[in-house]
């Protein structure tokens, strides 16, 4: 089965740095994303993680350890526009179907002034 | 970037009514589509996996017969929901992958609709 592990909720204040984590247990490996998704609005796509060690785009950035099953989402600088939920998802290896998606149940951040 | 359009944003309707979901790729092809289900404050939910010429894959849970898809193109998938019930009620989002999208990154990237909120009263 696949198990996809995330923290509910975060608070931060504005400027400082937040880490989001993500743990998951799945049947095989074929990359991590993470996706930032505005309440009533779609995800959009933030990162994308298939081997070990730190993708870094900007004020995020991503980290993915195969051999521990760990993910996280960095966030630098924060904004208040950063207020969203932030939803881990892994791509299980050999599916049939396209790139399939499992998402974790997402990680609401809050940023205060 | 690419840009998946999603429509309607919003329906309301009576309990034993069907209503039609589309989720259309505008800028580049997609041989495969995805159909999620997100409740208040949750996550998404996979419902099925929508294939281009042939019949979707629903994932264990989602009664086929109650959501209908049909993917009878490379850039548009419709989801129906049959005789819908308030229990229906939720967020639907689609998603699609480019099909030309070439080696790297983008080939894996799942862009996504800006969902359809059903309320069944």
């Amino acid at each position: 089965g696949q198990n996809i592990d995330q923290p509910t909720e975060m608070t931060a204040t504005e400027g400082a740095i937040v880490q989001i984590n993500c743990t998951y247990q799945t049947s095989g490996f074929n990359g991590l994303f993470w996706y930032q998704q505005h309440a009533g609005e779609a995800p959009t796509f933030l990162s994308y993680n298939v081997l070990d060690g730190l993708e870094e785009k900007g004020r995020f950035s991503s980290f993915l350890s195969r051999s521990k099953g760990y993910s996280y989402l960095l966030l630098k600088e924060l904004q208040m526009k950063d207020s969203a939920s932030y939803l881990c998802a892994v791509r299980p290896q050999g599916n049939n179907a396209g790139n399939m998606l499992t998402f974790g149940g997402g990680t609401r951040l809050m940023v205060k002034p | 970037g690419a840009v998946v359009s999603q429509h309607p944003s919003w329906v309301i309707c009576k309990s034993g009514t069907s209503v039609k979901i589309e989720c259309r790729s505008l800028d580049f092809q997609a041989t495969t589509m995805f159909w999620y289900r997100q409740f208040p404050k949750k996550s998404l939910m996979l419902m099925a996996t929508s294939n281009e010429g042939s019949k979707a894959t629903y994932e264990q849970g989602v009664e086929k017969d109650k959501f209908l898809i049909n993917h009878a193109s490379l850039t548009l998938s419709t989801l129906t929901v049959t005789s819908a019930h308030p229990e229906d009620s939720s967020f639907y989002i689609c998603s699609a992958r480019d099909k030309l999208a070439g080696s790297g990154i983008a080939k894996n990237i799942q862009y996504f609709g800006a969902g359809t909120r059903l309320s069944v009263l």
